[in-house]
């Protein structure tokens, strides 16, 4: 499976957009790029994810590079609700392999008010 | 729907005793997953089920522990017996199965071996 690379910890502002940068430089053709957060005390919760194309939902927008090799996990308009801890995780999509979420540290975002 | 259910939410118990957990996945939902949670580790799969049958184990720890899935809408994780490395936080997910379809966690269970 493809590693995927995020920053530590970030800080965003209350009401503003929070950009979560992720790595996977390893990526190959058949893979997805899953969302997970994890907010304290709670199991981790689904946010979003795509193949190829830039998906949104009413949580987030995912912008995946058209080499797939980076994406971008975007709240539009962060809450200290969403203060959680972000995972990046790329999903294979053969049958043999596809039902593994491998979830690594994440990355640990903080909204102040 | 009532999401993923497990039980109990926290559980202490002394080393050397069996403990069980229990999952009550969505109704619907083909696939099953017992994951381990532990500060050290990191969130871990332990076993992973497809139509009530075990596929992938591999996570499992040891012979201490033993999961089974009688029915589309329980599954058990025993640990016998246990141990104080044992205490982690064991979370229980469902889905459908296939990479398009996202996994929904259960609220947890915090297990705490003394």
């Amino acid at each position: 499976d493809a590693k995927t690379t995020q920053p530590p910890s970030m800080d965003c502002a209350e009401g503003r957009a929070a950009n979560l940068p992720c790595n996977h430089s390893t990526i190959s053709g058949n893979e997805y790029v899953y969302w997970y957060r994890q907010i304290h005390s709670q199991g981790p919760q689904y946010i979003i994810h795509g193949l190829k194309n830039n998906e949104t939902n009413e949580m987030a927008s995912l912008i995946i590079t058209e080499d797939r090799k980076s994406s971008t996990l975007i709240l539009p308009h962060a809450t200290l609700r969403d203060t959680a801890v972000y995972y990046c995780i790329v999903r294979s999509s053969s049958p043999s392999n596809d039902y593994k979420l491998s979830f690594g540290a994440g990355t640990t975002v903080t909204v102040r008010a | 729907d009532a999401g993923v259910i497990q039980s109990p939410r926290h559980e202490v118990t002394e080393m050397g005793q069996e403990v069980t957990l229990r999952c009550k996945p969505i109704s619907g939902h083909n696939s099953l997953f017992w994951y381990r949670q532990t500060m050290m580790r990191g969130l871990e799969l332990l076993i992973y089920f497809n139509n009530n049958v075990p596929i992938d184990d591999s996570g499992m720890p040891e012979d201490r522990f033993s999961a089974k899935m009688p029915n589309a809408s329980f599954s058990t994780l025993k640990i016998q017996p246990s141990e104080p490395r044992d205490s982690a936080v064991y979370f229980c997910a469902s889905s459908l199965a296939g990479a398009e379809y996202e996994q929904y966690f259960g609220p947890g269970t915090r297990l705490t071996v003394t």
